[in-house]
């Protein structure tokens, strides 16, 4: 079955500090996309990053970068130096690209930033 | 470019009454996509719709919920009798492609509009 599990439901983290939210995968699909959103409080899913099953390199974009390890299923955002306007939701994602459809998306994560 | 738009942003009604929900995708993206969230759980997949067609339409909970997409533009998702446990957040997204070969198939959120059945 098709399944995105986030093991940590909150973080706390000191600001400037870096951060690395986890995310583990399931799936026997050998082409699917993975995802990371950002929600804050205002409710709005925002487009964080994406990782290809095929893609060799790890993405990166900015301050976030996915540490994704294939064969062990995970795709981990990482967010380097992070700040106070961090503090939000984040959900990984995957895209199954065989069913050309739905997001699964996992739980979540509330990460909160101290000052 | 504007972004996905839903309307209304919050909606509360009593059980027993209709809903209707409202999603603007981006202009010319032909995927459109509902999902929810409920009350401390996942985000879920309810439909997809290429155009006006619905494509995949296995996430919707039952038959009180009807989604259309007259035109292949904006879409509605309505409940009818709406039931508490239909309480939650509704998510619209749209996309230009569903994925490879074409892109990466990444969905553009709308800000969502929280439902509350009580």
């Amino acid at each position: 079955a098709q399944k995105i599990t986030q093991t940590q439901p909150g973080m706390f983290v000191q600001e400037k500090e870096a951060v690395t939210l986890d995310c583990t995968y399931d799936t026997s699909d050998p082409s699917y996309g993975l995802f990371w959103y950002k929600q804050p409080s205002s409710g709005e899913m925002i487009f964080l990053i994406y990782q290809g099953s095929y893609d060799q390199q790890n993405a990166t974009e900015g301050r976030y970068s996915l540490n994704f390890q294939k064969a062990r299923k995970s795709a981990n955002l990482v967010i380097s130096a992070s700040q106070l306007g961090d503090s939000a939701m984040y959900f990984c994602a995957m895209i199954l690209y065989s069913s050309a459809s739905k997001i699964i998306f996992g739980s979540g994560t509330r990460l909160s930033i101290r000052p | 470019e504007a972004g996905v738009t839903q309307f209304p942003s919050h909606s509360v009604i009593e059980k027993g009454q209709t809903v209707t929900l409202r999603c603007d995708p981006i202009s010319g993206h032909d995927n459109l996509y509902w999902y929810r969230r409920v009350m401390g759980k996942e985000i879920k997949f309810l439909l997809h719709f290429v155009k006006e067609s619905k494509q995949d339409e296995s996430g919707m909970p039952n038959n009180r919920f009807l989604a259309e997409r007259t035109g292949g533009t904006y879409s509605t998702l309505k409940v009818q009798p709406a039931e508490l446990e239909d309480s939650g957040v509704y998510f619209c997204a749209s996309s230009q492609d569903i994925g490879r070969p074409s892109g990466s198939g990444e969905q553009f959120f709308g800000p969502g509009t929280r439902l509350t059945v009580l």
